[in-house]
């Protein structure tokens, strides 16, 4: 079983539609990170957090450390929106904090 | 640009050919890592660099691969006699401790 557990693994929306990607994790982490990675191979960090909840324009991140849950929220959702989401988690364990990644969620929004 | 580099951005080679790849990070980040990335799979960790000491490999990393950052800053990743299941996005990216990694562009390989 993976360490990281995305949900859905596609999603195809309508533009405006209020979208979510949940990220499930089965380790002990000092933090999470919410990526986005467009056609070409690229990611952007979107989010790193450790607690609670974080926004960014139409992003909003939260997450449950007791429930080992996080989900990453799109408002007012764009075709500039489509791309894959990538959650990763920092493990506790080790110095080095590296990433463990999961598979990525890919999400298409129509206009 | 301040983001991280990477170099080539695509590579198509023989199979048993040596190829080579470049990350120039983030100046004044510390760490530097490298990931691996299938299609329809999330990356996953090769190696990490603390300045220019090698710190963890990944069980992933085959004799064949060998990774250098000799003054703590760029690094590179070699991999020798490759085959086709090198095929893969490498990418590097590049934080300071406890601070969000920022990843570059990646480099695809494909071995043919």
């Amino acid at each position: 079983k993976n360490e990281v557990e995305q949900s859905p693994q596609n999603l195809t929306a309508q533009e405006g539609e209020f979208i979510t990607i949940n990220c499930s994790y089965s380790v002990g982490i000092s933090a999470l990170h919410w990526l986005q990675q467009h056609p070409g191979g690229g990611i952007v960090s979107l989010f790193m957090l450790s607690s609670g909840k974080k926004k960014h324009g139409r992003l909003i991140a939260t997450i449950n450390i007791q429930e080992k849950h996080s989900s990453l929220h799109i408002t007012a959702s764009h075709p500039r929106d489509s791309a894959v989401y990538i959650c990763a988690v920092r493990k506790t364990q080790g110095g080095s904090e590296k990433l463990v990644f999961g598979k990525g969620m890919k999400l298409t929004v129509n206009p | 640009d301040t983001g991280v580099s990477q170099d080539p951005r695509h590579k198509i080679t023989k199979r048993g050919q040596n190829v080579t790849f470049r990350c120039d990070p983030i100046s004044e980040h510390n760490r530097l890592y490298w990931y691996r990335q299938t299609l329809g799979q999330g990356p996953e960790f090769l190696t990490y660099f603390q300045n220019e000491a090698q710190l963890e490999k990944s069980r992933l990393l085959s004799d064949r691969f060998s990774a250098e950052r000799p003054k703590g800053s760029f690094s590179t990743l070699e991999i020798q006699r490759t085959e086709q299941g090198d095929s893969a996005m490498y990418l590097c990216a590049s934080s300071r401790t406890g601070r969000a990694a920022f990843f570059g562009q990646g480099t695809r390989l494909t071995v043919v």
